[in-house]
């Protein structure tokens, strides 16, 4: 199985701030990584497909990119409503696998 | 609007029996793979099973297999998880999700539609 590892588990930042989530795969997995945000008690929310691909709908701050097997998620200024977990998964094979999830905090 | 709607989740005792359905309304059911994830109490996402649009090609994480089944009823627009043998690690909400892309791939991508989630409780 690929092992998908998050980082930082945990981050506080202001309103304002940029904000990088890194995410390395255990092996290549080409550009088979997706980026998702999830709030409490709210299903996950699909931000950034194949690396860099910005999903419909989601605001221009977000940003994805890879470097052989480290992948990162970039919020350019951070905003109330990004304050959440966020995970990555890849999908170059079965089993998908999530990273850990990093948590998002207010400081 | 574009909806997942689960149900069928709830409390079951160990080597108990639950299935879960998940209604699609919005869009063309039959053309988009599918996958069930689900999320512990307090952990982190994992990603349960998947099936194809025609129903042909499934895979299981290697925690459910020989107990959870997939499967799918296109003309009913529904997604199913039988899950049989359940354990107390099986507790969690389980979400049904759709594949971002309408072409068949043959493996799972990237989900781009979730539903609000099904708690399942495993416990005597």
């Amino acid at each position: 199985d690929i092992q998908m590892t998050q980082s930082p588990s945990s981050l506080s930042a202001s309103v304002g701030d940029r904000v990088t989530i890194t995410c390395r795969a255990s092996q290549s997995i080409n550009n088979c990584l997706n980026w998702y945000q999830q709030k409490p008690g709210k299903a996950p929310k699909l931000l950034i497909y194949a690396a860099s691909s910005l999903q419909s709908g989601v605001p221009s701050r977000f940003s994805g990119r890879m470097s052989g097997t480290d992948f990162t998620l970039t919020i350019s200024s951070l905003q109330p409503e990004d304050f959440a977990t966020y995970y990555c998964q890849q999908s170059y094979s079965t089993p998908l696998t999530f990273g850990g999830g990093t948590k998002v905090e207010i400081k | 609007e574009v909806k997942l709607e689960e149900s069928g989740g709830g409390l079951v005792q160990p080597g108990g029996s639950l299935r879960l359905s998940c209604a699609a309304s919005g869009f063309t059911f039959r053309s988009y793979e599918m996958n069930w994830v689900r999320q512990a109490p307090g952990k982190g996402l994992e990603w349960v099973s998947y099936i194809s649009s025609s129903g042909n090609t499934i895979y299981d994480a290697d925690s459910v297999k020989g107990r959870f089944t997939i499967s799918r009823d296109n003309a009913k627009n529904s997604l199913y998880l039988q899950m049989n043998s359940l354990r107390a690690e099986d507790t969690a909400v389980y979400y049904c999700t759709r594949d971002r892309s309408p072409e068949e791939m043959g493996t799972p991508q990237a989900f781009d539609i979730w539903g609000q989630g099904t708690m399942v409780t495993v416990s005597p």
